[in-house]
Formats: C-alpha cells, structure tokens, sequence
C-alpha cells in the first residue's frame, strides 16, 4: 500500500461547480498536510497547509483534515476555469525534512 | 519577487552528455530539496540538504549528484543522462520549522531536461 494514494482523474466540471478532491493515507504519524496546485509546466504552489485534524478555509477553498480516517480534502467552491490545474496532496510527519506527494489529479473546469 | 529561481528553465542535452542544473533562494531557508517529476506522476525527491547535510534518497541513481556551495545555491548534476532522465526537475525549499505556522515548501519553477 502507497504512503499516499490520490485519484489522478481526470476531472472535468462545469464552470461554478463545487469541486472534492480526496487522498487518504496510511502513516499515522502525518501531523502536517499540504494541498499544491501546479500548472501545466510549472512548479507546484502552496494552496492551503494545514496542522492536523479540522478545517481550514481560504476564500473559495477549504481543506480538511480527518486523522482519525486517515483522509484529507479540498473543495473548491464556485470553480472557474482558471482552477484547471494538477492537484497535489502532500504531507509530513512532525520534525522531518520529508514531504510524502500524492500523485495528483488533474482537474479542467469548463467554461 | 521570485523566491526560488531555477535556471535554465529549459535544457536540452545528448545523451551521455553531463548536464547541471542551477537552483537559489532569496528566502535563507537552510533545507534544500531537488526532485524529479515526470508526467503525470508526483514529485520524486531525489535528494535534500539540511545546512550542509547531504540526504541521499535510497533509490536515488548514483548518476545523480548534487552540490550546495552556500545557503542561497544548490545544484544538480546528471553524470551521464539516459532518455530515461527526461523529466522536469523541481528544486524546493523550507526552513524546517514546521509547526510554527509559518513555513511550508516553496517549489522553484522547474527546469525541464530533454535527452536526444
């Protein structure tokens, strides 16, 4: 079983949709959970970060984390097509150098 | 202002041909990451420097080498590249002070390497 496991998609919705966007893991010792998106031929950025379990929001986007199922998400609210971009879930244990990636989903809103 | 700058942004290589790739950061973060992405798959992290402390990745090839002369530079150096090699190679950032709220991995652009 992968560390970290994530739907690549693709996944394609209408402008102004919510979107869900999910991975689960299996190391319990996580304590520190990212959300990257990356542009076709860019670099991944920092959406949301987030210290275990609970929600965080940021405008249209809110993260959750549930340590108790080992499962983190983002929704996007309101989506546009400027969201299109690769997802990527991302997350570490306390006091180590290491992010462990899931492996991203693409997602394409259309206009 | 770019915080970490990854030059080239494009490199095209022979294969067989050694090739470096050049990574800085104007945020003196002392954690240094170089990793691998090829399409449609996540970021491999190929090796990191905590200060001047090289961390190998266990499946990292020995093709693969890297250098960090000073705090801000940090350089990644493909002996012999194969056509295996051709992947965007993404430098990455981070104080390390996870916990505090403040600090997260800053990702450069990406250099994408070419084999012919």
């Amino acid at each position: 079983q992968k560390e970290v496991e994530q739907d690549p998609g693709p996944l394609s919705v209408p402008e102004g949709a919510i979107v869900s966007l999910n991975c689960t893991y299996s190391n319990s010792a996580f304590q520190y959970f990212m959300w990257y998106r990356q542009y076709s031929r860019k670099g991944p950025e920092l959406l949301m970060y987030t210290y275990s379990s609970g929600n965080k929001e940021d405008g249209r986007f809110t993260a959750q984390v549930d340590k108790s199922s080992k499962y983190i998400s983002l929704f996007i609210r309101d989506s546009q097509p400027s969201d299109s971009a690769t997802y990527l879930c991302a997350m570490i244990q306390g006091g180590s150098e290491k992010l462990v990636f899931g492996k991203g989903t693409k997602l394409t809103v259309n206009p | 202002d770019a915080m970490v700058i990854q030059n080239p942004r494009y490199q095209v290589t022979q294969f067989g041909k050694p090739v470096t790739l050049s990574c800085s950061q104007t945020l003196n973060h002392n954690v240094m990451y170089w990793y691998q992405q090829k399409s449609s798959q996540a970021p491999k992290l190929l090796f990191h420097y905590y200060d001047k402390d090289f961390n190998n990745e266990a499946d990292t090839p020995d093709n693969f080498q890297s250098r960090r002369p000073n705090t801000s530079f940090c350089f990644l150096d493909i002996r012999s590249p194969g056509l295996g090699d051709a992947a965007m190679y993404l430098c990455a950032t981070t104080s390390n002070s996870w916990g505090s709220g403040a600090d997260t991995q800053y990702f450069g652009p990406g250099t994408r390497l070419t084999v012919l």
